[in-house]
C-alpha cells in the first residue's frame, strides 16, 4: 500500500501559470520534505516542515512556496513557473525517534513539465 | 559545506554477479548516518541500507552489504547476487546527527544484463 501518495504524477503547465503538486501521507509522520530532481541529478531539499514549522532552504527562490494544512497534505505551489523548474518533485517524510536515524519515505514523485 | 561524491554516473553487471558502487563524502562532524537509496524508473526512491558513523561494524542487508571507512570517508555499496531487478538509479546519502536534512550524491545507473 502507498504510504506517501503525490498527485498527479505527470502534471503539465504553461509557462507563469500557477500550479500545485499536493503530497499526502498515511504514515502519520510529523516531517514532510520536497525534493526537486532535474533529469539525471540528484534530489535538491527545497524545504521541509517539523510539524508546523517551516524551514526554507536558503537557495530555495521565492517562487516556490508550500503549504501544510494538517499532518497528512503538504502542497508545493509554483507562483510562475520557468522552463527551468521542469522537473521531477519528490515529497518525503519521516519520524524523528531521538538519536536514530530517522528514515525518509518518498513519494513515486510529480513530473512537471512546462510549456 | 557537507559533500558527497558519486564517482560512477553508470556501472553495469551481469546477472549473478557482484558490483560496488562507490561513494565519498566530506564532513567535519563526527556524529552521521550514510545512506543507500535506489531509485527505480518512474519508481519512487527506497532505502537500500543505513549506516550509523559511530558503529565500525559495516551494515548488511541480504545482498546487500557496505564498506564503510570513516577514516577515508568512503562508503560504498555491495551488491551480491545481482538481479535484474536491482536496475536502477543509486544515490548515496548523508544525514546530519541533528537534522532530518539529507544530502545527495549525484547518482549511479546500474544495469544489469540478463
Amino acid at each position: 500500500d502507498a504510504m506517501v501518495i503525490q498527485n498527479p504524477r505527470y502534471q503539465v503547465t504553461q509557462f507563469g501559470k500557477p500550479v500545485t503538486l499536493s503530497c499526502s501521507q498515511t504514515l502519520n509522520h510529523n516531517v514532510m520534505y520536497w525534493y526537486q530532481q532535474k533529469s539525471s541529478q540528484a534530489p535538491k531539499l527545497l524545504f521541509h516542515y517539523y510539524d508546523k514549522d517551516f524551514n526554507n532552504e536558503a537557495d530555495t527562490p521565492d517562487n516556490f512556496q508550500s503549504r501544510r494544512p494538517n499532518t497528512s497534505f503538504c502542497f508545493l505551489d509554483i507562483r510562475s513557473p520557468g522552463l527551468g523548474d521542469a522537473a521531477m518533485y519528490l515529497c518525503a517524510t519521516s519520524r524523528p525517534q531521538g538519536n536514530r536515524p530517522n528514515i525518509q519515505y518518498f513519494g513515486a514523485g510529480t513530473r512537471l513539465s512546462v510549456l | 559545506a557537507q559533500t558527497v561524491t558519486q564517482s560512477q554516473p553508470e556501472m553495469s553487471v551481469q546477472e549473478a554477479e557482484t558490483v560496488t558502487l562507490s561513494c565519498t563524502y566530506d564532513t567535519s562532524e563526527s556524529d552521521y548516518y550514510l545512506f543507500w537509496y535506489k531509485q527505480p524508473p518512474s519508481r519512487q526512491m527506497i532505502l537500500v541500507i543505513r549506516q550509523e558513523a559511530y558503529k565500525q561494524q559495516n551494515a548488511t542487508e541480504n545482498r546487500f552489504s557496505v564498506n564503510f571507512q570513516k577514516a577515508a570517508k568512503s562508503f560504498s555499496l555491495k551488491i551480491s547476487d545481482s538481479q535484474l531487478g536491482d536496475a536502477a538509479m543509486y544515490f548515496c546519502a548523508y544525514r546530519w546527527s541533528n537534522t532530518g536534512k539529507l544530502i545527495f550524491g549525484q547518482g549511479t545507473t546500474l544495469q544489469v544484463k540478463p
